[in-house]
């Protein structure tokens, strides 16, 4: 089955400077997409990022990039000139490309990163 | 943020109370999903509807009971439920299974 870890239960960084979070993750498949969604306080998950693991080159989505490193199965999230609105829990999550029947789809999420933004 | 809604965004109830969150999606999804959200814990999936077929996670009680009238609303009925079912429901949708799944801003349950 896979897994996905989060490392990281919260992270701090000044306004304006650069932080990363991690992700890891567990599978014996060859295709499949990586996710970052964030989760503001009190506010709705949105999608921030997504990499297809067959692209070796990686998303950029603004101030977002990831850091995908398909052997060693760690996808790493980049925000560069971090904003206040960026605070908020970071979920990593996985999900199988070309799996069917009843696990077609599922997201596999990782325990969450809070990330405080300091001004 | 509008795209998929959910209501009440608070409740609380006792063990013995009967009620029901509601989603609906105005994205033209075609699947749409339950998961629950515990503290430190990750997201944990609940419940798939889609053109296709009902998905369940079986180690969901069946306290929790979903309905899908159509491919815009989404229901969980709630029974006898229990204080360590008290987190946030969120609800997702995706135009089919293998696509991108949007969130609702969840309802936060506590039952006690």
């Amino acid at each position: 089955a896979q897994t996905v870890t989060q490392s990281q239960p919260e992270m701090s960084v000044q306004e304006a400077e650069t932080v990363t979070l991690s992700c890891t993750y567990d599978t014996s498949e060859s295709d499949y997409y990586l996710f970052w969604y964030k989760q503001p306080p009190s506010r709705q998950m949105i999608l921030v990022i997504r990499q297809e693991a067959y692209k070796q080159q990686n998303a950029t989505e603004n101030r977002f990039s990831v850091n995908f490193q398909k052997a060693a199965k760690s996808f790493s999230l980049k925000i560069s000139d971090s904003q206040l609105g960026d605070a908020a829990m970071y979920f990593c999550a996985y999900r199988s490309r070309f799996r069917y029947g009843g696990s077609q789809g599922n997201l596999i999420f990782g325990k969450g990163t809070k990330l405080s933004v300091k001004p | 943020e509008t795209g998929v809604t959910q209501t009440p965004r608070h409740l609380v109830m006792g063990m013995t109370n009967k009620k029901s969150l509601k989603c609906e999606q105005h994205l033209g999804h075609n699947a749409m999903y339950w998961y629950k959200q515990s503290a430190k814990k990750p997201l944990e999936l609940m419940f798939v509807y889609s053109l296709e077929e009902r998905v369940e996670n079986n180690s969901v009680p069946s306290r929790f009971s979903p309905e899908c009238p159509n491919s815009s609303h989404l229901f969980l009925h709630l029974h006898t439920l229990q204080p360590e079912d008290s987190a946030l429901y969120l609800c997702a949708s995706s135009h089919v299974r293998r696509d991108t799944q949007y969130f609702g801003p969840g309802t936060r349950l506590t039952v006690l």
